[in-house]
C-alpha cells in the first residue's frame, strides 16, 4: 500500500485549461502539503494543510487552489493553465504540524502546451 | 529565516569509492537537518536526519552525516559508492514548528561511475 498517492502520475494539457491533481495519505497524518519543484530540481512548498485547516500559502497565484476534505486528502485544483506552471508538483504529509519527516508522494508531472 | 545551500550542483564518483555531498546551513535557532534522496522519476525518501541527539547520524543504504555546529553544515556521506546510489541528493533544514518550515537546497545529482 503506497503512502502518500497521487493521481494523476503525468498530466499534458493546453494553456488556458483547468486541471486537478489528487493526493490522498494512509498514514494517519494531521499535516499535508503541496510542493513545487522546477525544471532545474528547486523544491518550493506551495501550501500546507492541518487537519483540513489551510496553514501555509506562499505567493502562489490564486489560479491555484487547494481542498482538503478530510485530513487524509489534499486535492490541487489549477485554472487557466499557464506554461509556467510546468512542473512535477509533489504531495507530502507529516505526522503533524511539529514533526520534521515528510512523507512524499510519487509526484505528477505536469505539461503545459 | 533558514537557508541551505549545496556546494557542487553535480558530483561524479566511481563505483566503490567515497561519496561527499555537502550542505551548509543557516539558521538563528537550533535546527533539524535532513538529507532526502530523489531517484529518477520518484518522490523524495528520506535518507537520515537529525533532531538534535548524536551528531553522527546513520542513515539507510550506509549513508551517514555529521552535524557540525561550529561549521554549520551537515556533510552527506559513504564510504563506497554502488551505482544504486546514482540520484538527486537533497539537504534540508527546518525549524520549530518543524512540518511549516522546511527548506530545501538547490540539490546535488550523484553520478557513479563504473
Amino acid at each position: 500500500d503506497t503512502a502518500v498517492s497521487q493521481t494523476p502520475k503525468y498530466l499534458v494539457t493546453q494553456m488556458g485549461n483547468d486541471k486537478s491533481i489528487k493526493c490522498e495519505q494512509n498514514l494517519g497524518h494531521d499535516t499535508m502539503y503541496w510542493y513545487k519543484q522546477d525544471s532545474k530540481k528547486f523544491l518550493k512548498i506551495m501550501f500546507s494543510y492541518n487537519n483540513k485547516e489551510l496553514i501555509i500559502n506562499e505567493t502562489v497565484p490564486n489560479r491555484f487552489s487547494p481542498k482538503s476534505p478530510d485530513k487524509a486528502h489534499l486535492n490541487l485544483h489549477i485554472n487557466s493553465l499557464e506554461l509556467g506552471d510546468s512542473a512535477v508538483y509533489f504531495c507530502a504529509s507529516s505526522r503533524d504540524l511539529n514533526t520534521g519527516e515528510l512523507f512524499f508522494g510519487e509526484g505528477s508531472r505536469l505539461t503545459v502546451l | 529565516a533558514q537557508s541551505v545551500t549545496q556546494l557542487g550542483s553535480h558530483v561524479s564518483v566511481s563505483e566503490g569509492a567515497l561519496v561527499l555531498l555537502r550542505c551548509n546551513y543557516s539558521s538563528s535557532v537550533p535546527p533539524y537537518l535532513f538529507w532526502y534522496v530523489q531517484y529518477p522519476n520518484q518522490g523524495l525518501q528520506l535518507l537520515l536526519k537529525y533532531t538534535s541527539a548524536a551528531t553522527l547520524v546513520k542513515g539507510i543504504n550506509g549513508f551517514e552525516a555529521e552535524f557540525k555546529k561550529s561549521e554549520t553544515s551537515f556533510h552527506l556521506t559513504k564510504p563506497s559508492a554502488h551505482m544504486s546510489d546514482a540520484a538527486e541528493y537533497f539537504c534540508a533544514v527546518s525549524v520549530a514548528p518543524y512540518g511549516q518550515n522546511f527548506v530545501f537546497g538547490p540539490g546535488t545529482r550523484l553520478s557513479v561511475l563504473p
